[in-house]
């Protein structure tokens, strides 16, 4: 099992840009979601999803985008990326019922 | 809005002692509570899950204990060792998932 993965590990965008970042798991999870971490502020959720076809709205969901068309599948997309928007994303699963998330080992992103 | 508060934000002790981590949350109304350790440019390892029907949690050196009536949560360190220096993050789950900001603990040799 590779878990939960996420591409690219690094990122550098410039304002107004758009980019995908992905993830994927092959733990055959029906929850994914993805987190930002900003400096002392904890991870703050941006969007979900409980299985393919369906996502909800987080903490933070503005400026991005997400969509689940299989299980293994939860690319979060920028639109047009801002400075505000640098920082690391997290991706993370779990098997619905159990809530012990696995995440990915993150995807740092600045926009200059 | 469910908010988590983790105490001390840093915290740094010499290699041997004990320790304790604190977590604090603000809705009762939980899942469950999960830490979670996070080492520099890393990403999350959970360590401990303990459901709401649950006090506490074992796993070897660590120990986490849950007060849902009074929304706190400890992580408890026997005989630290500067391997465990990391951040360690407490995260309360409802609808969604809701973290604290961390804890930096340092184990000095």
């Amino acid at each position: 099992n590779a878990g939960v993965t996420q591409t690219p590990k690094f990122q550098v965008l410039k304002t107004g840009q758009s980019m995908t970042l992905q993830c994927a798991q092959d733990m055959n999870h029906e929850y994914m979601s993805w987190y930002r971490q900003d400096p002392g502020m904890g991870l703050r959720l941006i969007h979900y999803s409980v299985g393919a076809g369906i996502t909800d709205q987080g903490e933070v969901p503005n400026g991005y985008n997400v969509s689940r068309s299989t299980t293994e599948d939860f690319p979060l997309r920028l639109l047009s990326a801002a400075p505000s928007q640098t920082s690391v994303y997290f991706c993370a699963s779990s098997p619905i019922g159990s809530y012990e998330q696995y995440f990915g080992p993150g995807t740092r992103l600045t926009v200059t | 809005k469910q908010e988590v508060t983790q105490i001390p934000a840093a915290l740094s002790v010499p290699e041997g002692e004990n320790l304790v981590l604190n977590c604090s949350f603000t809705d009762s109304a939980i899942y469950n509570l999960q830490w979670f350790r996070q080492d520099p440019g890393k990403g999350l390892t959970s360590l401990l899950l303990i459901q709401s029907s649950q006090r506490e949690q074992t796993s070897g050196r660590l120990n986490a204990s849950l007060d849902k009536s009074s929304g706190r949560s400890t992580l408890y360190i026997a005989a630290s060792q500067p391997g465990d220096s990391a951040t360690y993050l407490c995260a309360v789950s409802t609808n969604d998932m809701r973290f604290g900001a961390g804890t930096r603990l340092t184990v000095k040799p």
